[in-house]
Formats: structure tokens, sequence, C-alpha cells
């Protein structure tokens, strides 16, 4: 079967770093996508791996090992409105998006 | 540039009624388009997908329909709702890229069945 993880819950100091981890075992691999959930919101694009390395983007950063079946989210200089959701989605190789349960961020001041 | 509509925003709905949920698309043709259902705490799960008119597929065997008359036009659907059907519906299209296919989400219906 597909399955993605991500951890539940993760909580974090404003200012600081913080790093969501996913792992993932698909049927085939055409990218991971990073998304963003603010509380009772839709979902919002935050970035896309398909290739080994680290895509940085402001503040986030996105790392993709394919060989690993791992990528992981890295958000700096935290500020209290990253208090959200991060889920982690791959695209299979028939290019549906699977999709972890995600991770909900607390951020305390 | 291209906007999606969802409605009713909240919905409170006894068990066995029935239900019709809209999403409509703007600024884009022929957009694939999909509906989700998100569980409290959950992650997404895809319910249908359209590629175009008069054209579903169905991921999870449920109580639920879904219709494409249009071409930007995705709308939900079920005789008789259950409590399980709680949740909240997401439609998205889906933007074809060189690089990539993204997905952009409209603002959601949170269903909540009595």
């Amino acid at each position: 079967g597909q399955n993605i993880d991500q951890p539940t819950e993760m909580t974090a100091t404003e200012g600081a770093i913080v790093q969501i981890n996913c792992t993932y075992q698909t049927s085939g691999f055409n990218g991971l996508f990073w998304y963003q959930q603010h509380a009772g919101e839709a979902p919002t694009f935050l970035s896309y791996n398909v290739l080994d390395g680290l895509e940085e983007k402001g503040r986030f950063s996105s790392f993709l090992s394919r060989s690993k079946g791992y990528s992981y989210l890295l958000l700096k200089e935290l500020q209290m409105k990253d208090s959200a959701s991060y889920l982690c989605a791959v695209l299979d190789s028939n290019y549906q998006l699977i999709w972890g349960a995600g991770t909900k961020l607390i951020i305390k001041p | 540039s291209q906007t999606i509509h969802q409605w009713p925003a909240t919905l409170v709905q006894p068990v066995g009624s029935p239900l019709s949920l809209e999403c409509t698309v703007e600024g884009t043709s022929n957009p694939n388009l999909y509906w989700y259902r998100q569980a409290a705490g959950r992650g997404l799960q895809l319910l249908f997908y359209s590629v175009g008119i008069g054209q579903i597929s169905s991921e999870v065997p449920q109580n639920l329909s879904a219709s494409r008359p249009q071409d930007r036009q995705f709308i939900l659907s079920s005789k008789k709702l259950l409590l399980s059907d709680s949740g909240f519906y997401l439609c998205a299209w889906e933007r074809t890229a060189i690089s990539y296919n993204e997905q952009f989400f409209g603002p959601g219906t949170r269903l909540t069945v009595l």
C-alpha cells in the first residue's frame, strides 16, 4: 500500500528553527509537495521537490532524498503566524497525490 | 487570475437528508478538478476527480457522488447523509505546469451531520 508518515504535532519557540520530517512509500514517485493549512482554512502551496537536494524559498526550505523516501520542511525565524498544519503529499506513478495526515505546528512566544 | 469558489461555507444536516455542494472555478478552462474530504485532525482523502465535462473518477466507494455539468463546475452530492460524512470538504483545481502540477484549493465547506 501507499503510506506517508509525518509527526502528528510539534512545538517550537518564536524565532527558532524547526524541521518537519516526512517519509513515504508509494507506487512510483513524480514529486513531493508541502502545503500549509491554517486551522479551518484550505491548504496553500509551499514547495515542490522532484530532484534530490534542498530547495530554499525565503524562511522555508524543503529537502528531498528519493533513495531514502524522505523529505523535510525547514522553517527558520519562526513567527506566530507559522502556527498551522503542514501537509506532505507525494505524486505517485499515476500522477495522483497521496496525502500525509499533516503535522500540527504550535509556536510559543 | 484564477479563483475557486465553494458554497456553502458551513452546513448542518440531519442523518438521511440529501446533500449538494458546489464548486466553481474562474479564469481557467478545462481544469482538472478534485473533491477531498478532511476529517478532524486528519489528512486529505481524495473522493473524486474529473478531467473534463461528464468525466468522473471515484477513488473511494461511499454514498457520495459527483458530477461535472459544465467545464468549470463540480458538484458533490448525496441522497442520504451518514454521520460519518461529517468533515471538511475541499474542492481543488489543478494547474498543469512544465515541471509540476500544482493544486489550488477552495475555501472549503464544513459539514456536520447530526
